[in-house]
């Protein structure tokens, strides 16, 4: 079962401009991480935001972290078209030695 | 995806034949990982690994074998390959904690 949901499932924005992914869970967590995925290739890790921190920043990317409302938002700014891909949130719960579940991601199309 | 390689890229198997998808890690991570990933139902873990020779079963074990008797292998095996298992796999590394590292996937698909 999906622990995390993320919204929109598409966003199309115009170079340049900021994206703005969301991303809810539904059970206590240790982490919250970010991924990217291109088309066809496998997923890059973006970053990771421990349950007690609230922000995080990296490079372009910044996350933050809501554990009262169980969600987490991923913003990148000044978006180019190599951003275009899909952006996975992913939990880890428990001891953390069980893995990670992921939503069904998010896809961002950056316009030219 | 350095460091983290899954063969064969591509698979066309038969329905009923056995299989095996092979992952190999230089890190020397402790942890590995099997997902697939399927259109409408993201990544699901199949199995994982805290260290050699210990695996344990994930969300959607059944029909899946893994072994990992050598702490940078963890290969994956259909046992007897059905339509429902047509999918992309990806293996994963890690340390406990830390940021999941992905191969670049096998593409597999049963007929």
């Amino acid at each position: 079962s999906q622990q995390g949901e993320e919204d929109p499932q598409a966003l199309s924005i115009q170079e340049g401009e900021n994206a703005t992914m969301n991303c809810s869970y539904k059970t206590s967590i240790n982490n919250l991480q970010w991924y990217r995925q291109n088309s066809g290739r496998g997923l890059v890790h973006l970053i990771l935001i421990r349950s007690n921190e609230r922000e995080k920043h990296s490079g372009r990317l910044r996350v933050t972290l809501d554990t009262s409302k169980k969600s987490s938002s991923l913003l990148i700014t000044a978006s180019r078209a190599a951003d275009t891909a899909s952006y996975f949130c992913a939990t880890e719960a428990g001891g953390g030695a069980d893995g990670l579940t992921f939503g069904k991601g998010t896809h961002l199309i950056i316009q030219p | 995806d350095a460091g983290i390689t899954q063969s064969p890229r591509y698979k066309i198997t038969e329905t009923g034949r056995q299989v095996t998808l092979m992952c190999h890690q230089t890190w020397s991570h402790s942890y590995m990982f099997w997902y697939r990933q399927d259109l409408g139902h993201g990544l699901r873990l199949i199995y994982y690994s805290a260290a050699a020779d210990i695996t344990d079963k994930g969300e959607v074990s059944d029909g899946y074998v893994v072994s990992r008797s050598k702490t940078e292998n963890f290969p994956l095996t259909l046992e007897s390959a059905t339509r429902s298992q047509t999918s992309v796999y990806f293996c994963a590394s890690s340390e406990l904690g830390d940021g999941y590292t992905f191969g670049s996937g096998t593409r597999l698909t049963v007929v």
